[in-house]
């Protein structure tokens, strides 16, 4: 079984710094999807970025980037120019090539953008 | 192009009692997903389904958890004899499969409560 865990229960960054909320998982499979959504405080789930393992280029979305370290296990996402509507809980997930499954979330990390 | 629908947002229901939600797909995505939602967590996997066909249900949490989707359409999920540690946001989501896995809209979910 797939496992995510994200290390960073909270993060805290002024308004226009840049952060950066960390993942890893745990697999066997080499053909797989990971995600990063983003939760704002009683609102739905979105999609934030996509990331296919075969691609070794890292996928980047306007502001939005992540590090893709296939061999670590690890998929970071970066947030470049923060502003006030990227506070939300942000959730890392896992999905497996063949997608005869649903996700795999990690516990997620409140990302607060300050004033 | 309309999003995921659910019905109700909210339910409170007393112990012991029959809940069903019902959730919306983004129109022609083959694909419906279950999850549940508890506070702190991320959301974690119930069962999908591709067209009408109930592909992976094993992870219902119990018995007592059933869901369907007759036509190919909408869902249902129904949780019977409801418990205290029953009350979570249940989400569902949606997705076009091709050829690869689709990326998963999620509607903004039913928040049950049980007393």
């Amino acid at each position: 079984a797939q496992t995510v865990t994200q290390s960073q229960p909270e993060m805290s960054v002024q308004e226009a710094e840049t952060v950066t909320l960390s993942c890893t998982y745990d697999t066997s499979e080499n053909n797989y999807y990971l995600f990063w959504y983003k939760q704002p405080p009683s609102r739905q789930m979105i999609l934030v970025i996509r990331q296919e393992a075969y691609k070794q280029q890292n996928a980047t979305e306007n502001r939005f980037s992540v590090n893709f370290q296939k061999a670590a296990k690890s998929f970071s996402l970066k947030i470049s120019d923060s502003q006030l509507g990227d506070t939300a809980m942000y959730f890392c997930a896992f999905l497996s090539g063949g997608g005869a499954d649903g996700l795999t979330f990690g516990k997620g990390t409140h990302l607060i953008i300050q004033p | 192009d309309t999003g995921v629908s659910q019905d109700p947002r909210h339910k409170i229901t007393k112990r012991g009692q029959n809940v069903t939600f019902r959730c919306d797909p983004i129109s022609e995505h083959n694909r419906l997903y279950w999850y549940r939602q508890t506070l702190g967590q991320g959301p974690e996997f119930l069962t999908y389904f591709q067209n009408e066909a109930q592909l992976e249900k094993s992870r219902l949490l119990s018995d007592r958890f059933s869901a369907e989707r007759p036509k190919g359409s909408f869902s249902t999920l129904e949780i019977q004899r409801t418990e205290q540690g029953d009350s979570a946001m249940y989400l569902c989501a949606s997705s076009l499969v091709k050829g690869s896995p689709g990326t998963q809209y999620f509607g903004p979910g039913t928040r049950l409560l049980v007393l």
